[in-house]
């Protein structure tokens, strides 16, 4: 069976574009999580959906990030007007439980 | 901010080898997981430890658990070259959704 994907791999962005960042989670999976990973850190929670809702979005560092789940399946993150400092790994991860959850292998975002 | 500390940040050693990584961390806990990350990669999942567990085990893991002292420890015997990458402790916590907090990880470089 396929795990989570996300595309695309490799994104570069000039400052101030609008970046739009993709996850298609394990089938099934009701639980969808958006990360952030900054160069040699550990992950970082950005925001978190059961199906279509998004239930907890506390780590999203700005208005500027918005993520949505409209069938409860495909999560797209996006982020406007994007800085420097917005530069980094984004994982997605999905779970079918309240414990494992499984990653994708991440999109890196270059901001010029 | 980051909930978990990695101890020790890199860890250089010989295949065959054993390897302990250190995991501390500041609130209460639902489960703690480690998962492993090679260069350019997604999170790999490794093992989940419950807050009711001391000790668990995978193969060549071993994962212990400490709350009183809010430690957590990976040990990998017969290290191998393959087992190069970084390792990323983190916690789940008793809320809705369990998201995961991680530590900084430990890089480990197994020479063969």
């Amino acid at each position: 069976g396929a795990g989570v994907s996300q595309s695309p791999r490799y994104k570069v962005a000039k400052r101030g574009q609008d970046v739009a960042l993709r996850c298609d989670p394990i089938s099934g999976h009701v639980s969808l999580f958006w990360y952030q990973q900054a160069l040699g850190q550990g992950p970082e929670f950005l925001t978190y959906f059961q199906n279509e809702a998004q239930l907890d979005k506390s780590g999203l560092p700005s208005d500027r990030f918005f993520a949505e789940r409209p069938e409860g399946s495909v999560s797209t993150l996006k982020i406007q007007r994007t800085q420097q400092e917005d530069s980094a790994v984004y994982l997605c991860a999905s779970s079918s439980l309240p414990d494992t959850q499984y990653f994708g292998p991440g999109t890196r975002l270059t901001v010029l | 901010s980051q909930q978990g500390e990695e101890d020790p940040q890199a860890l250089s050693i010989q295949e065959g080898e054993n390897a302990t990584m250190n995991c501390s961390y500041k609130t209460s806990i639902n489960n703690l997981q480690w998962y492993r990350q090679n260069s350019g990669r997604g999170l790999v999942h490794l093992i989940l430890i419950r807050s009711n567990e001391r000790e668990k085990h995978s193969g060549r893991l071993r994962v212990t658990l400490d709350t009183s002292k809010k430690s957590s420890s990976l040990l990998i015997t017969a290290s191998r070259a393959a087992d190069t990458a970084s390792y990323f402790c983190a916690t789940g916590l008793n809320n809705a959704g369990n998201m995961l907090t991680f530590g900084g990880g430990t890089r480990l470089m197994v020479k063969p």
